[in-house]
């Protein structure tokens, strides 16, 4: 079964300073993978997905994320980061379901504080 | 991407009720989800629900605990029976096939459940 390890529940920085969140799943076959953040009270926005193609991928609000194929990762990153990403992101991959299907398996999830 | 509305927004039960969560998406999908969102935890699919078919259930939901209908490609409902504390969650409906969008799944804003 596939699994995501976010290896990181917790991840506090200084305002402007640059953050990488880390993700790595398990997997023997390809997936695609997704970042997603959910802001406090809110449900979950796509962030970046990663199908195939360009290994650097970019999202919004300046996310970008680096699906690497032998460490089996996709580190989230971003240069600089604004009080207003504080939230939580949860990375994803997708993967067969019960019935054939694909579903999403997401990970723990990583709280990002950004402190002025 | 897809406008996805859930009713109620929120919700405070008694033990032994039962609620129904409505999800309604601006545009027809082929798939839509449950997940579950424990406090403090990451997402945990329900069901898959295809319209026209039964809902495919994980390991260790049953259709007795989780009803779910899908009269057509832009609603679905999921009820909670016989309700516990243990319930109490925020539960989100997700769609993928929006707008021939293959792979991306998006998510609603959720309903937060108490039960006391």
């Amino acid at each position: 079964a596939q699994s995501v390890t976010q290896l990181d529940s917790q991840v506090p920085v200084f305002e402007e300073a640059p953050v990488e969140l880390r993700c790595n799943y398990s997997s023997s076959v390809s997936v695609y993978l997704f970042w997603y953040v959910q802001y406090p009270n809110q449900g979950l926005q796509l962030l970046l997905k990663y199908l195939s193609g360009s290994t650097l991928v970019k999202g919004i609000n300046g996310f970008e994320a680096e699906f690497n194929k032998s460490q089996t990762s996709f580190h989230l990153r971003k240069p600089s980061v604004h009080i207003s990403d504080t939230a939580e992101y949860f990375c994803a991959v997708s993967t067969q379901g019960s019935g054939g299907s694909e579903k999403l398996v997401f990970g723990k999830g990583t709280k990002l504080t950004v402190n002025p | 991407s897809a406008v996805i509305s859930q009713k109620p927004s929120r919700d405070i039960c008694q033990r032994g009720t039962s609620l129904t969560i409505q999800c309604q998406v601006d545009s027809q999908v082929t798939m839509m989800f449950w997940y579950r969102q424990q406090p403090g935890q990451s997402l945990t699919l329900i069901a898959t629900a295809n319209q026209g078919s039964e809902a495919t259930y994980e390991s260790g939901f049953v259709i007795d605990k989780f009803p779910i209908s899908r009269p057509n490609l832009t609603f679905s409902t999921l009820t909670v029976s016989n309700m516990s504390p243990e319930d109490s969650s925020i539960y989100l409906c997700s769609v993928r096939g929006a707008r021939g969008g293959s792979y991306e799944q998006y998510f609603g804003p959720g309903t937060r459940l108490t039960v006391t």
